[in-house]
C-alpha cells in the first residue's frame, strides 16, 4: 500500500519568511496531493491540493509543487505569519479509486514573531 | 466550520466501558471515513462508506470496533471493552463521489480511556 513520509517534523522560521515543507509517497499510482493545516484541538483543514496532471499550483502565499518522477512534492509558504503557526499534513490517494486518502507525520511549524 | 459534525468531542471513560460516536456529515456528501490520530500522528485511516455501504475496513479496526451508516447520512462508531490503548482523536469525514475531490474533516472526538 502508499506510504507517505514528510519532513521535517519540526519547522521553525522567522516571520515572514518562507517555509517549505517536503514529501515522498511511494504508489506511483497516486494522483491526488492534499495538504492539511491542523491547529490544537481542531480537525485537519484543507489548504491546498495539486493532482498529477499538473506540477505547480499556486493560492496566494501558499505553493505545492509536485514531481511525478522522483514522487515527491512540497508545500511552499511565502511571507509566514504568525498565525500560519499550526500543524501541516501531506497526504497521497490515488484519484477516483477507493483508496482513502494516506496521511504523512505531520510538520509543526512554528513562526516566530 | 467544514459542516462535518462530531459528536461527543470529549468522552472519558473507563477501561472495559464500551463508547460511541456519532459523526454528521455534509448533507449532500455520499462519503464518509472514519481515521484515527494519536498524539504527534497523522489521522490514520479506519473505514470509509458509500451512502450506507462500508466499503473498506483496515486492520486497525479490531473486532472491538464497529462502524455503521444505517441509511447513508449520519454514521457511528462503537467501541466496545475499551482499551488504554485506545485513547485517541477520532476523525469523521466527507466527501462527495470518490477519490480525489475534496475530503472534509470535523474537528474530532477526543478518546481518553483510563
Amino acid at each position: 500500500g502508499e506510504n507517505v513520509e514528510q519532513h521535517p517534523s519540526t519547522l521553525s522560521v522567522q516571520e515572514g519568511d518562507s517555509a517549505v515543507i517536503k514529501c515522498t509517497y511511494s504508489d506511483s499510482a497516486s494522483n491526488y496531493f492534499p495538504w492539511y493545516k491542523q491547529e490544537l484541538g481542531k480537525g485537519p483543514q484543507l489548504i491546498i491540493d495539486i493532482r498529477s496532471n499538473v506540477g505547480e499550483k499556486k493560492d496566494q502565499r501558499i505553493a505545492v509543487t509536485l514531481n511525478k518522477t522522483a514522487k515527491h512534492f512540497s508545500l511552499h509558504i511565502t511571507e509566514t505569519q504568525p498565525e500560519d503557526s499550526a500543524v501541516y499534513f501531506c497526504a497521497a490517494s490515488i484519484r477516483s479509486g477507493n483508496t482513502p486518502l494516506v496521511f504523512g507525520k505531520g510538520t509543526r511549524l512554528s513562526v516566530i514573531a | 466550520d467544514t459542516g462535518v459534525s462530531q459528536n461527543p468531542r470529549h468522552k472519558i471513560t473507563k477501561r472495559g466501558q464500551n463508547v460511541t460516536f456519532r459523526c454528521d456529515p455534509i448533507s449532500e456528501h455520499n462519503r464518509l471515513y472514519w481515521y484515527r490520530q494519536t498524539l504527534g500522528q497523522g489521522p490514520e485511516f479506519l473505514t470509509y462508506f458509500q451512502n450506507e455501504a462500508q466499503l473498506e475496513k483496515s486492520r486497525l479496526l479490531s473486532d472491538r470496533f464497529s462502524a455503521e451508516r444505517p441509511k447513508g447520512s449520519f454514521s457511528t462508531l462503537e467501541i466496545q471493552r475499551t482499551e488504554q490503548g485506545d485513547s485517541a482523536m477520532y476523525l469523521c469525514a466527507s466527501s462527495l463521489g470518490a477519490g480525489g475531490n475534496t475530503i472534509y474533516f470535523g474537528e474530532g472526538s477526543w478518546l481518553t480511556v483510563v
